[in-house]
């Protein structure tokens, strides 16, 4: 089953640095996994994709990586800013039309 | 193009009351999805729907029910509301095709006391 927890990890972070948030997944046969970032009172936002098959995936100022062989993914943010402030899931797909969210993990800048 | 909106935005309900929560998208998508979100932790799948007519269950359903009647909206109804159901509820809707690029709604949170 998903790992659960009670307290959001959080990242601090100043701004101008890169800030990197990472993820573990669960299941081996998942085909694509997702990061979102949702900020305070607002609904979950789609940031990055990648696809099982790949390894990294660059978008603006953002990058995921996908280690198959440890269940890792992690998202990097290049020079933080203010407006990066945000919780930030992962989310992977089974082979299905649905998505299993992870927990989260609240990113905090500071100038 | 509105999006995915959804109402109320806040709502508290007394224990064994009902009420249904509202989505509606104007995207034309076929998928459309039901997520709860507890304090500090991620989104859990309520229930979904691939198309008008069709509904099926997810994560967590009981206590819950929908109905997809149109393309537009897929409402969720909370028949005997129990404080287990105090969370942020989310609606989602995707392309056929393009299931990773989910687009929410702002939520509408309940409380049940």
């Amino acid at each position: 089953g998903e790992s659960v927890g009670l307290h959001l990890p959080t990242l601090s972070v100043q701004e101008g640095d890169n800030s990197i948030i990472n993820c573990a997944y669960s299941n081996s046969a998942s085909d694509y996994f997702i990061w979102y970032k949702q900020e305070s009172g607002k609904g979950p936002q789609f940031i990055i994709d990648i696809r099982s098959n790949m390894d990294k995936r660059q978008g603006q100022r953002v990058t995921v990586l996908l280690n198959k062989t440890v269940k890792h993914l992690s998202l990097q943010i290049a020079a933080t800013q203010p407006g990066d402030s945000a919780v930030y899931f992962c989310a992977e797909r089974k082979n299905t039309d649905k998505l299993i969210f992870g927990t989260g993990t609240r990113l905090q800048v500071f100038p | 193009n509105a999006g995915v909106t959804q109402t109320p935005k806040f709502r508290i309900l007394k224990i064994g009351q009902s009420m249904t929560l509202q989505c509606t998208q104007d995207m034309n998508h076929n998928y459309m999805y039901w997520y709860r979100q507890d304090p500090g932790m991620g989104l859990k799948l309520i229930y979904y729907s691939v198309g008008a007519g069709i509904t099926d269950k997810g994560e967590v359903p009981n206590g819950y029910n929908v109905s997809r009647s149109t393309t537009e909206d897929f409402p969720l109804r909370l028949e005997l509301a129990a404080p287990s159901q105090t969370s942020v509820y989310f609606c989602a809707s995707f392309r056929a095709g393009h299931p990773y690029e989910q687009y929410f709604g702002p939520g509408t949170r309940l409380t049940v006391t």
